[in-house]
């Protein structure tokens, strides 16, 4: 399966607690985005990488949210003393970006998403 | 403040007949637009997409028209099939950006 992966597939946790989700893009993507979705709306824009450089986040994304991308592979999203508010499914998409273009119509392709319930 | 809005939560169609699903946008800016399409457990699959120097795409069943004047796109399936049945989303792209902003979804049902 070549497809964008993500770990883990559904998360439990207790308010407070931290953790962590891992997205492994297609191979030849440079670019990796996070998206989340709750119950009913669409999805929503947290951040996005060219290779391991986070190049935009959104105002979504508080402090108690990070994410990287270490050597332009998989990148990971850690949410810090987790709350209520962020059960969610949490998605992740990569695309190509050829050479030095700053923008292209390639379509994202999703991963499955990481489905948090924080308790 | 929704820049993007599938104003029709749900539709319900029979087998082979045509649905219609409906997109209006807000910002001037976007000039890329895209219909993904969900099913239960699953990431969104993209399904057609439309630049704004075109008023319509075609592949297969599906059709995207767009009215910019009208700041208005919509997906049209011909004839529709029991598997199109899934949430569709319809996304759009500033110019020179790239992120996506999607609509809240509209739920098709295709009934045999």
């Amino acid at each position: 399966d070549t497809g964008v992966s993500q770990d883990p597939r559904h998360k439990i946790t207790k308010r407070g607690q931290n953790v962590t989700f891992r997205c492994d893009p297609i191979s030849e993507h440079n670019r990796l985005y996070w998206y989340r979705q709750t119950l009913g709306q669409g999805p929503e824009f947290l951040t996005y990488f060219q290779n391991e450089a986070q190049l935009e986040k959104s105002r979504l994304l508080s402090d108690r949210f990070s994410a990287e991308r270490p050597k332009g592979s998989f990148s990971t999203l850690e949410i810090q003393r987790t709350e209520q508010g962020d059960s969610a499914m949490y998605l992740c998409a990569s695309s190509f970006l050829p050479g030095q273009a700053f923008s292209s119509n390639s379509p994202l392709h999703f991963g499955n998403g990481t489905r948090l319930t924080v308790t | 403040d929704q820049q993007v809005k599938q104003n029709s939560p749900s539709l319900s169609v029979q087998e082979g007949r045509i649905s219609i699903l409906n997109c209006d946008y807000t910002n001037s800016m976007f000039d890329y637009f895209l219909w993904y399409k969900k099913y239960p457990a699953e990431g969104p699959t993209f399904l057609i997409s439309i630049s704004s120097i075109k008023d319509k795409n075609e592949d297969g069943r599906f059709t995207v028209f767009l009215n910019k004047s009208a700041k208005h796109l919509s997906l049209h399936i011909v004839p529709s099939q029991p598997g199109d049945s899934a949430v569709y989303f319809c996304a759009a792209r500033k110019a020179a950006g790239n992120k996506l902003t999607f609509g809240g979804g509209t739920r098709v049902l295709v009934k045999p």
